[in-house]
């Protein structure tokens, strides 16, 4: 499979749950990021790992846990989440961190009832 | 941070008809982005602008980047109902963070 892939694609879970997303890019790209798409909100950046390196946490609560084992696979720990952190949560990757254009995945939407 | 507005956020247009889309963003930034996103897909990248006056064209779409102004422009000549799909700007600041938009939802009417 080429481009960018995420697993689950859905995802339906409780507040006390602990669950994991899955990203995966097959582009021999060095950076990779995690987006929160919500309904009517532009995309928000959550953490962009450069080189296996984390660089940003946009104010991310600690709720969300990400992990970088190497440039291709990018985790999101997710655990005793809340209602509002429902949405669509997408996984981008580029060839550096320098402003290239992002590959997207299709995304994981998540639901926390 | 670099806040940035699209408008029409909903935009309905028969075939045939042009029609601009616009990307308003608040601060220095010398790179845009458009991409297009279909239903329950993910984002497809269309167009990157890198610099002052760029001009990109595929297909029915044109796009367009002005610096001075904190303008882009994403221009649809002769819609058709492929084009059907939610159109995102995104603009990255000198810590090549990109900011993106709320979206511009297309519909294309026969």
């Amino acid at each position: 499979e080429t481009g960018v892939t995420q697993t689950p694609r859905h995802l339906v879970m409780g507040m006390t749950n602990k669950k994991s997303l899955k990203c995966e890019q097959h582009l021999g790209h060095n950076a990779m990021y995690w987006y929160k798409q919500s309904a009517k909100k532009p995309l928000e950046l959550m953490f962009v790992y450069n080189f296996k390196e984390q660089t940003e946490n946009n104010s991310v609560p600690s709720r969300f846990s990400p992990e970088c084992p190497n440039s291709s696979h990018l985790f999101l720990h997710l655990h005793t989440l809340q209602p509002e952190d429902s949405a669509l949560y997408l996984c981008a990757s580029s060839k550096e961190r320098t402003g290239e254009t992002q590959y997207f995945g299709p995304g994981t939407r998540l639901l926390v009832l | 941070e670099l806040k940035v507005e699209q408008n029409p956020l909903f935009l309905s247009m028969q075939e045939g008809k042009n029609y601009t889309i616009y990307c308003n963003y608040s601060t220095t930034s010398d790179r845009l982005y458009w991409y297009r996103q279909d239903p329950g897909k993910s984002l497809e990248s269309l167009f990157v602008l890198l610099s002052n006056g760029a001009v990109k064209q595929e297909g029915r779409l044109m796009a367009s980047l002005d610096t001075k102004a904190r303008l882009s422009t994403l221009h649809i000549t002769a819609a058709v109902h492929d084009l059907s799909a939610t159109y995102f700007c995104a603009a990255a600041n000198t810590g090549n963070q990109f900011y993106f938009g709320t979206g511009t939802s297309l519909t294309v009417i026969p």
